[in-house]
């Protein structure tokens, strides 16, 4: 099973609204990470878990926290967020958070924030 | 992490090879190369990775000059299914960062 699984697919919040982005992955993998990708860009890495420990935040703004449960489960949780905030949200894994050792992407949950 | 230059875009006819050019000039020795693709509004897929040697494998072949400054993606026989967003990307931490890329149009 090399599947990353994101939910849900969509997502559609109000300003003030709490809500949270699920990634799961059953390979075994140590590293987990979180992209955010606009209209038309590439995607841009957030945050890195190696071994389920944050090891980078990409100066991400506090209205975005990551979670790591368990060594399968990588949630973002959302509040206060902006409409620019509105984007593709990518997850990923990979075996070890070491270069040499490709990436594994989900098929990302598209937000929209009104 | 080493700054790639890809050409905007490219096409290929159905059936015929696809040689995609990235151009790393700065990338130091234990930087691999990597290319991944993203097709409309899909999560992207990983291709292949390199760091001195060619390699190959079922999707794809990788080259890298022996100055390690530039490679070529090669899809040998490009289908309409491989019109993508392809990304070259040079690593050396647990980073990917991703340049703009070159955005590879199939045609029949």
């Amino acid at each position: 099973d090399t599947e990353v699984t994101q939910t849900p697919k969509h997502l559609v919040m109000g300003m003030t609204n709490k809500k949270s982005l699920k990634c799961e992955q059953h390979m075994g993998h140590r590293a987990m990470y979180w992209y955010k990708q606009k209209a038309k860009k590439p995607p841009e890495l957030m945050f890195v878990y190696s071994y389920e420990k944050l090891s980078i935040n990409e100066s991400v703004p506090s209205r975005f926290s990551p979670e790591c449960p368990n060594s399968s489960l990588l949630n973002l949780h959302l509040h206060a967020l902006q409409p620019e905030d509105s984007a593709l949200y990518l997850c990923a894994s990979s075996q070890e958070p070491f270069e040499g050792y490709e990436q594994y992407f989900g098929p990302g949950t598209r937000l929209t924030v009104t | 992490d080493a700054k790639t230059t890809q050409p905007p875009s490219m096409d290929c006819a159905e059936g015929r090879a696809a040689n995609l050019p990235c151009n790393h000039s700065t990338i130091s020795g234990n930087e691999y190369v990597y290319w991944y693709r993203q097709i409309h509004s899909q999560g992207p897929q990983y291709i292949i990775h390199g760091l001195k040697n060619n390699e190959t494998n079922e999707m794809a072949s990788l080259i890298i000059t022996e100055d390690r400054k530039s490679s070529t993606l090669i899809l040998p026989h490009a289908t309409l299914r491989d019109t993508a967003v392809y990304y070259c990307i040079a690593m050396n931490t647990d980073k990917l960062i991703f340049g703009t890329g070159t955005r590879l149009q199939v045609f029949p």
